[in-house]
């Protein structure tokens, strides 16, 4: 069935960064757009950005241009969430979040989840 | 940027109908989707496209939206909706989520 599987929970210094991956299965991986979506305890869900996966094409949350990367590898089926320059406020879980390629579609598959913590 | 309003929390009796309000501007104009988050989880479409229900959400799940506001509507409030509810929209190819709603079932 329709997967996305996440990356384990990461410790960051302040200053670093931090990779995470999604795998898809299920499904045909470039047929969809990967989100990534993070939320801190406590506090509402925050929208990074998206990617294609056919293309390669991404788009960033204004919050996050030119700290956040978003990349895929499509033998593997997997998506990648690179954040840098990590600060406190960076912590949180990020979601992976599958969203049909097009014009206002809904997320209809979310990943588990990884906990990112940025402590020094 | 596009901002969507949702109230912070809200209550219902078990049994009763629960309505979550989502204000923005133009609301109606775009199409809204809710989803359900329980406590360590990850969200769920609940509601996709202002009032469509996908596949395994029960029907007493329904939305509407109109003007400045949508609302998603639970009839019958059981023990099992008790979470956090967020309206989403796209708005020139970003993503914009509600702040989210705390229900309780009492």
């Amino acid at each position: 069935q329709m997967q996305l599987v996440q990356s384990g929970a990461e410790v960051k210094k302040p200053g670093a960064s931090v990779k995470v991956s999604c795998k898809a299965s299920g499904y045909t991986f470039s047929s969809y757009d990967i989100n990534w979506v993070r939320q801190a305890t406590g506090q509402g869900l925050e929208w990074m950005g998206w990617m294609n996966p056919n293309s390669g094409n991404t788009g960033y949350a204004q919050k996050f241009q030119g700290r956040v990367t978003m990349t895929r590898n499509t033998s593997i089926s997997t998506a990648y969430m690179e954040l840098s320059s990590l600060r406190s406020e960076d912590t949180a879980v990020y979601f992976c979040a599958r969203v049909e390629d097009g014009s206002g579609y809904p997320v209809d598959y979310w990943g588990q989840g990884t906990l990112v913590t940025v402590s020094s | 940027s596009y901002e969507l309003t949702q109230p912070l929390s809200m209550s219902v009796a078990l049994g009763q109908t629960a309505r979550l309000t989502c204000g923005g501007n133009n609301l109606g104009s775009k199409d809204v989707h809710w989803y359900q988050q329980k406590p360590g989880q990850a969200p769920v479409l609940v509601i996709y496209r202002d009032d469509k229900r996908p596949s395994g959400i029960p029907e007493r799940f329904s939305a509407s939206s109109w003007g400045y506001t949508a609302t998603l509507t639970i009839s019958g409030a059981q023990a099992g909706d008790e979470a956090d509810y967020y309206c989403q929209v796209w708005d020139s190819s970003i993503a914009v989520f509600g702040g989210g709603t705390k229900l309780t079932v009492l």
